[in-house]
This record gives structure tokens, C-alpha cells and sequence, in this order.
């Protein structure tokens, strides 16, 4: 079974729109990374929470960690078409080192169209 | 600044043949992983190191070999390529502060396999 879900699979939005993409974990997170990938393309270290209620941005890019709901969300204020691509969540799945495997969803496809 | 570099980025196979693809990285990291990356599937991960000599399977190891011979490269190879590999391979590494993880995996930019 999938241990990170994300929702949703695909989004289109207007530019200028707001969205959110969620990211559930079926484990305890110790650390939950967001990438961007373009289409063709490697992946883009966008950012990373490690603790309960953290928050962090990156320009229009905001991402959140719910650790109570082993949850994060990654949110996205004004959306540009430079924005569009597929964001992923990853996953630390031990504490301590005790498991290096960074695992990941399997992506939500985001296109913006002008 | 080169960070994380693979090669080849594309590449066609016939079923049973070998290949190696390589993956080097300049940024002195101890932990080096692959992934491959498939429709409907997302980035699964095939193989891992922790440092020189030291590797592990991941998620999907069956077909695939790894070794660790130096800190900077961490090859992957195919010893009889099938049609079921046919994927895009991702090689990332990230810093390891003792037997804590520090930081964000970074990633090649991939290396396109077709078997055909």
C-alpha cells in the first residue's frame, strides 16, 4: 500500500488562482520534503519540515506540517504558469537514522493556464 | 558547481543485454540512492549506500546491481535488461551527520531506458 498519499492526482487552475495539495502519510513522519519536477526534468528541492506545525515559504509557496494528522500541505497563493509542473512529498521513515529511505507520493500534475 | 551527474541520459536496450548507468557526485555526501520514476507510480527506490563499501535494497531491487567503491560514485547495473525496465532512473544523494540524515536528497536529472 501507498504510505504517502497525495491529493490531488491532477489540478488546473487559472493564473492567479490559489491552490493546495495535501500530502497524508499512513506512518509517523520524522521529516517531510516537497520537490517540483517539470515535465522531462530532474527533481527541485522546494522545502523541508521536520517538526509538528512548522511552516515554511518560498516566494508564493507555502508549506505546512500537521503532525497530529500526519499531514502536510503545500500551498501556492497566485498561481503563475511557471508554477505548473508535478510536485511530490517524500518522507524520512525512521527517527535517528534508523531508516534512510526516502520515500515518496506519487505526485500531483499542476498546469496553470494563462 | 556539478552536484549530482548521470550517465547516460538516454538510453535503447534489447532484452538480456548489460549496461551500467553512473552516478557521481561532487559534494562529499556519504548517502547515494537510485530510484526509478514510472507512470502512475512515482519514484520508487531500488538502492541505497550510506557510505563506501555499505549498500542496501529499497523498494524494487530485482534486476538490478549496486557497489560503493568511493565515496563520489555509486553505479547501477543491469545485468540482463527486460522490457520491465524500461524507466527513467533518478541517482540523488544527501549528507549524513552520524546516523542522522541532515538535508534534502539531491537529484541528477535523470537517464531515460527503453528495452526493448
Amino acid at each position: 500500500s501507498q504510505e504517502l498519499e497525495q491529493s490531488p492526482q491532477s489540478l488546473i487552475v487559472q493564473e492567479g488562482k490559489n491552490l493546495t495539495i495535501n500530502c497524508t502519510s499512513s506512518k509517523t513522519l520524522y521529516g517531510l520534503y516537497w520537490y517540483k519536477q517539470k515535465y522531462g526534468e530532474g527533481l527541485i528541492f522546494l522545502m523541508m519540515l521536520q517538526k509538528g506545525g512548522e511552516e515554511k515559504s518560498h516566494e508564493k509557496i507555502t508549506a505546512k506540517l500537521d503532525e497530529k494528522k500526519q499531514q502536510s500541505s503545500l500551498h501556492i497563493t497566485a498561481s503563475q504558469p511557471s508554477h505548473a509542473g508535478i510536485y511530490l512529498c517524500g518522507a524520512d521513515r525512521g527517527s535517528g537514522g534508523s531508516n534512510y529511505k526516502l520515500t515518496f507520493g506519487k505526485g500531483t500534475l499542476l498546469t496553470v493556464n494563462p | 558547481n556539478a552536484g549530482v551527474t548521470q550517465t547516460p541520459k538516454f538510453q535503447v536496450l534489447k532484452t538480456g543485454q548489460s549496461m551500467t548507468l553512473q552516478c557521481a557526485q561532487d559534494m562529499n555526501h556519504e548517502y547515494m540512492s537510485w530510484y526509478r520514476q514510472d507512470p502512475g507510480m512515482g519514484l520508487r527506490l531500488i538502492h541505497y549506500s550510506v557510505g563506501a563499501g555499505i549498500t542496501d535494497q529499497g523498494e524494487v531491487p530485482n534486476g538490478y546491481n549496486v557497489s560503493r567503491s568511493t565515496t563520489e560514485d555509486f553505479p547501477l547495473r543491469l545485468l540482463s535488461a527486460a522490457p520491465s525496465q524500461t524507466s527513467v532512473y533518478f541517482c540523488a544523494s544527501r549528507k549524513l551527520a552520524g546516523l542522522l540524515i541532515t538535508g534534502e536528497l539531491f537529484f541528477g536529472e535523470g537517464s531515460r531506458l527503453t528495452v526493448l
